[in-house]
């Protein structure tokens, strides 16, 4: 069955500090791979998908991913992470419009 | 981006009730979705809402319980019918951009039962 797993359930960070956060998903092929992130009290905020192409995408405020389809991994980076990117975070995975959610990772930012 | 935007934002209900959220979209879009994240927990999907059509349901989901309109390409419902506590949850529509790949979430409208 497909499957996406977030490992990490919390993570905590200084500010300034570089974060990764890490997604797996099991599929028999490359799926579109999609992160997101949840503010406290907010929907869902698109920060990047990867289709094909480049293994390494952007995204919007300073956050990138980097695609592994030998380790069938799509982890979410960011070199220094700011006090305002403490939130929720969703790996997804879809095959056409179906999605599947990871379990989402909650980054706490220390000042 | 299409800009979604959900009504209520949040509401408190008694057991028993039923309560109607909408959903509203700056554009024309196919496709539109309902999901459920109860809390602490990851994303749900309820059903997927096509114009003209019957809204198709996942595994767990049924329309007794959780009706949906789709009267236009713009705006969507879902009721959560006969509440109870545990459909306490955050309710969040999306759509699919115009790609036919991404979903678009609204903000999302947070319920609490009573």
């Amino acid at each position: 069955a497909q499957s996406v797993t977030q490992p990490d359930i919390h993570i905590t960070v200084s500010e300034g500090a570089s974060l990764e956060l890490r997604c797996n998903y099991s599929y028999g092929a490359t799926p579109y791979l999609f992160w997101y992130v949840q503010s406290p009290g907010q929907g869902l905020q698109l920060l990047l998908k990867y289709f094909s192409g480049d293994t390494l995408v952007q995204g919007i405020k300073g956050f990138e991913a980097e695609f592994k389809r030998s380790q069938s991994s799509f982890n979410l980076r960011k070199p220094s992470v700011h006090w305002s990117d403490a939130a929720e975070y969703f790996c997804a995975v879809g095959w056409t419009y179906k999605y599947i959610f990871g379990t989402g990772t909650r980054l706490k930012v220390l000042a | 981006s299409a800009v979604i935007s959900q009504k209520p934002s949040r509401d408190i209900c008694q057991r028993g009730t039923s309560l109607t959220i909408q959903c509203q979209v700056d554009s024309q879009v196919t496709m539109m979705f309902w999901y459920r994240q109860q809390p602490g927990q990851s994303l749900t999907l309820i059903a997927t809402a096509n114009q003209g059509s019957e809204a198709t349901y996942e595994s767990g989901f049924v329309i007794d319980k959780f009706p949906i309109s789709r009267p236009n390409l713009t705006f969507s419902t879902l009721t959560v019918s006969n509440m109870s506590p545990e459909d306490s949850s955050i309710y969040l529509c999306s759509v699919l951009g115009t790609g036919q790949e991404t979903q678009y979430f609204g903000p999302g409208t947070r319920l609490l039962v009573l």
